[in-house]
């Protein structure tokens, strides 16, 4: 079967940084995506990668190892704002995304 | 970026009625649209996938005659509750990608709806 795993919650420290790791079996490959969702609301697009090595935008970078089956998201300089639930999502062979069930992370003052 | 605006936000229902959820692609045409259910700390569910004059292509276990979906126009997606039950009560979400951007993958997504049933 086809599987995400990723750790259901983290907790931080504001303005340091945070590494949240996300592994997966899946049917084939075509681009894991990390997504970003508050409580309550609708998932926002923060990273896709493809391709072995990590993508840097702003505080956040994203890395992907496809022969380990392994990413992370670093997020970098936390502010408050960063608190949210952070998806890790595997497009297989047939182009279908594959969910994890998400990191909700805590960053404490 | 792309806009998908999802109507109603709230939406709160008697047992046994039925609830119309909207979903248009604002700024973009979208001859696919995507319907998940997401139970609180769980993760998104794909529920089916709405085709533009189409039948849409339902996940296996999700009921086709309980989650009407129509598609009629490539802005417009509806997903309809019929017969809602409290276990319907549940947030959905209608998501779409943009083809002008290329295969990026990236998927855009509406605010959300959250459905309660008395």
């Amino acid at each position: 079967g086809q599987n995400i795993d990723q750790p259901t919650e983290m907790t931080a420290t504001e303005g340091a940084i945070v590494q949240i790791n996300c592994t997966y079996q899946t049917s084939g490959f075509n681009g894991l995506f990390w997504y970003q969702q508050h409580a309550g609301e609708a998932p926002t697009f923060l990273s896709y990668n493809v391709l072995d090595g990590l993508e840097e935008k702003g505080r956040f970078s994203s890395f992907l190892s496809r022969s380990k089956g392994y990413s992370y998201l670093l997020l970098k300089e936390l502010q408050m704002k960063d608190s949210a639930s952070y998806l890790c999502a595997v497009r297989d062979s047939n182009y279908q995304l594959i969910w994890g069930a998400g990191t909700k992370l805590i960053i404490k003052p | 970026g792309a806009v998908v605006s999802q109507h109603p936000s709230w939406v709160i229902c008697k047992s046994g009625t039925s609830v119309k959820i909207e979903c248009r692609s604002l700024d973009f045409q979208a001859t696919t649209m995507f319907w998940y259910r997401q139970f609180p700390k769980q993760s998104l569910m794909l529920m089916a996938t709405s085709n533009e004059g189409s039948k849409a292509t339902y996940e296996q276990g999700v009921e086709k005659d309980k989650f009407l979906i129509n598609h009629a126009s490539l802005t417009l997606s509806t997903l309809t509750v019929t017969s809602a039950h409290p276990e319907d009560s549940s947030f959905y979400i209608c998501s779409a990608r943009d083809p002008g951007l290329g295969d990026t993958g990236e998927l855009f997504f509406g605010e959300g709806s959250r459905l309660t049933v008395l």
